[in-house]
């Protein structure tokens, strides 16, 4: 069993529509979670980050954290064929060197 | 403020060739991180280095790979001996240090691939 998995997609939505994009994890250690999009060819950019459990909104991006759970979701409101990339969650324990362990991303197609 | 440079960003080696991948990371950062990423997959880390030592390298094949992050200079990711497998994306990431894990700043990646 992978620590993160996430369902990889494609995942295609008209635009302006909401969008959900999910992962589970099995490592009850976990402390930071994060949403980083890639782009085709890219090299990751993080979106957003949350420590511990909670919601965290920024702008169009609301993330959420259900540790008891073991769920994270990200959501996108308004969507834009901009928004058209891989998003992958990640996550790491605290103070473990901070590395992070990924899922294998969803592929997200927004089209006008 | 230049951001995570790694060259060459697109690499071809056939098998048994060695494949050195380099990273310079962000102006002030002492910390890299190297991710592979296969094909259809997420990131998996390989190793974490700190200027001069290696700090973590779980993630490494046991063989044919080593990593250096000199004193002066960029970190250096080693691959002897390719064989077809190792064709992927491999992408570094540069941290101050500080922060947690969010202060990785990724740079565009080298696309490795293997005759």
């Amino acid at each position: 069993q992978k620590e993160v998995e996430q369902d990889p997609g494609p995942l295609s939505v008209p635009e302006g529509a909401i969008v959900s994009l999910n992962c589970t994890y099995s490592n009850s250690a976990f402390q930071y979670f994060m949403w980083y999009r890639q782009y085709s060819r890219k090299g990751p950019e993080l979106l957003m980050y949350t420590y511990s459990s909670g919601n965290k909104e920024d702008g169009r991006f609301t993330a959420q954290v259900d540790k008891s759970s073991k769920y994270i979701s990200l959501f996108i409101r308004d969507s834009q064929p901009s928004d058209s990339a891989t998003y992958l969650c990640a996550m790491s324990v605290l103070g473990n060197t901070d590395k992070l362990i990924f899922g294998t991303g969803t592929r997200l197609q927004v089209f006008p | 403020n230049a951001g995570v440079m790694q060259n060459p960003r697109h690499l071809v080696r056939r098998r048994g060739q060695e494949a050195r991948l380099r990273c310079s990371p962000m102006k002030g950062h002492s910390h890299v991180y190297w991710y592979r990423q296969l094909p259809e997959e997420g990131l998996k880390f390989m190793v974490y280095l700190q200027k001069e030592n290696i700090i973590d390298e779980s993630g490494m094949p046991k063989e044919r790979f080593s990593a250096e992050f000199p004193k002066e200079g960029p970190s250096i990711l080693r691959i002897q001996q390719v064989v077809r497998g190792d064709s992927a994306a491999y992408f570094c990431a540069s941290s101050p240090g500080t922060g947690g894990p969010k202060e990785q700043y990724f740079g565009p990646g080298t696309r490795l691939t293997v005759t």
